[in-house]
Order: structure tokens, then C-alpha cells, then sequence
């Protein structure tokens, strides 16, 4: 139980394209989910959190306006990268949890991997 | 605010060798302390967790005690396999902090045959 899965799991667009990504929780409803970015060989930086149907809350430093994040179902959650820039080439990873979740722990989806050409 | 810090990788061990990773942190109040795992190419598992001092988390052969006094996790195993090697995160996550986890910045670990 507790599967998150993200689609796509790579993606190559050109600059100024916008991507959309999806995070899903499979067997249960994700009251909240995370957004994180990770460059390589670096750590997790968390980029925003969201709660179904609600404005997401993004952390400092994060362009709300670039990556625009909606939790429109306790299901579903996608992260948009707006006019994307080779900068944003990143591996993005989402996570949720929610009321079925264990310990109220957060589960991790495979990550996306953006490359910006 | 809150933070982690992990011993630098990468770090190159024998089948069957002692491993400890070092995680020390800093956060207010009485956090609660992972260990995720990053396969290659694939998104973090939980390894293992504790929610209080003294607690030991366990899993797979790994083990990591929460030490209030040292503000220290870190992660031993006794004796790694060469499907250990991957790259392990050290995290937290604070007390009403609306479920943010605070990572570490990752070791990677090279396990040969």
C-alpha cells in the first residue's frame, strides 16, 4: 500500500515550452502532498506544499508564478513548469500523505526527470 | 531554523564491512528523525525512523538510535551487501511544522563485491 506514482518519468522540452507534471497517490487519498527539487548528486529541496483544494505554500525562494502546483483531487497533484529556462533541469519529486498513510508519513513517488534544451 | 547535516560521501566500502553514516542535527522542540534510501534512478524509500529519544530505529539490518544528548542519527549496519549501495538521506521533521521533512544532504554508498 501507500503508492505514489509520477508521469512522466522524464521529460526533454525545448525553452520557453511549458511542462506539466502529475503526482498520484494510488491506494489512498493524499490530504497533502510535497514537492521537492533535487539537483545531482545534491539533496532534496522541498518547493511547496499543498493541501487538497487549497493554494499551495511554497517555500521561500520558490517562483509561485513558474511553478504553478494544483491539488485539485485528494488523488491527484501536478507541478507546471511555466516557460521553462535550462535552469530548471532538475529530477522533481513529489510526495503525499494523508489519513490512510502510516504514522502520517509521507511516500515518495519515482521522480520526473526535466531537461530544458 | 531546523537542519541536517550527514557525513560527505561518497564512501566505498567491501562486501561485509561495517557501515556508519553520520547525521547530526539542530532543531527546536522534539523532531521526528528518518533514514531514506535512494536506489538508482528510482524515487526515496523509508529505511527507518524514531519519533523520540532513545529510540532505535530498524530495518533490513539497518539501525540508527535517536541521541537527544549528542543531537546525533547516525545509521550503522553490521555488515553491507553490495544491493546496499545507494544513496542515503538523513531527514526531520519538526514539531508542528505541517509534516515538512528537513534533508540531509545525501551519502552515497558504493558497496564492492
Amino acid at each position: 500500500g501507500a503508492v505514489v506514482s509520477q508521469h512522466p518519468s522524464w521529460v526533454i522540452c525545448k525553452s520557453g515550452t511549458s511542462v506539466k507534471i502529475e503526482c498520484r497517490s494510488l491506494d489512498f487519498q493524499a490530504t497533502t502532498m510535497f514537492w521537492y527539487r533535487q539537483f545531482p548528486k545534491q539533496s532534496l529541496m522541498l518547493m511547496a506544499t499543498s493541501n487538497e483544494g487549497s493554494k499551495a505554500t511554497y517555500e521561500q525562494g520558490v517562483e509561485k508564478d513558474k511553478f504553478l502546483i494544483n491539488h485539485a483531487s485528494l488523488t491527484l497533484s501536478t507541478l507546471t513548469v511555466t516557460s521553462a529556462h535550462p535552469e530548471d533541469s532538475s529530477f522533481y519529486i513529489c510526495s503525499a500523505r494523508g489519513p490512510g498513510t502510516s504514522g502520517n508519513e509521507q511516500y515518495f513517488g519515482p521522480g520526473t526527470r526535466l531537461t530544458v534544451t | 531554523g531546523n537542519s541536517v547535516t550527514q557525513m560527505e560521501g561518497p564512501v566505498t566500502l567491501s562486501e561485509e564491512a561495517f557501515l556508519t553514516i553520520n547525521c547530526t542535527y539542530t532543531a527546536t522542540g522534539y523532531p521526528s528523525l528518518f533514514w531514506y534510501v535512494q536506489y538508482p534512478g528510482e524515487g526515496l524509500q523509508l529505511l527507518l525512523k524514531a519519533t523520540k529519544a532513545d529510540d532505535k530505529g530498524s530495518n533490513k539490518g539497518f539501525e540508527a538510535t535517536y541521541r537527544k544528548e549528542t543531537t546525533s542519527f547516525h545509521l550503522e549496519k553490521g555488515s553491507v551487501q553490495v544491493s546496499d549501495s545507494a544513496v542515503y538521506f538523513c531527514a526531520l521533521r519538526g514539531y508542528n511544522q505541517g509534516g515538512k521533512l528537513i534533508f540531509g544532504q545525501g551519502t552515497e554508498l558504493s558497496v564492492k563485491p
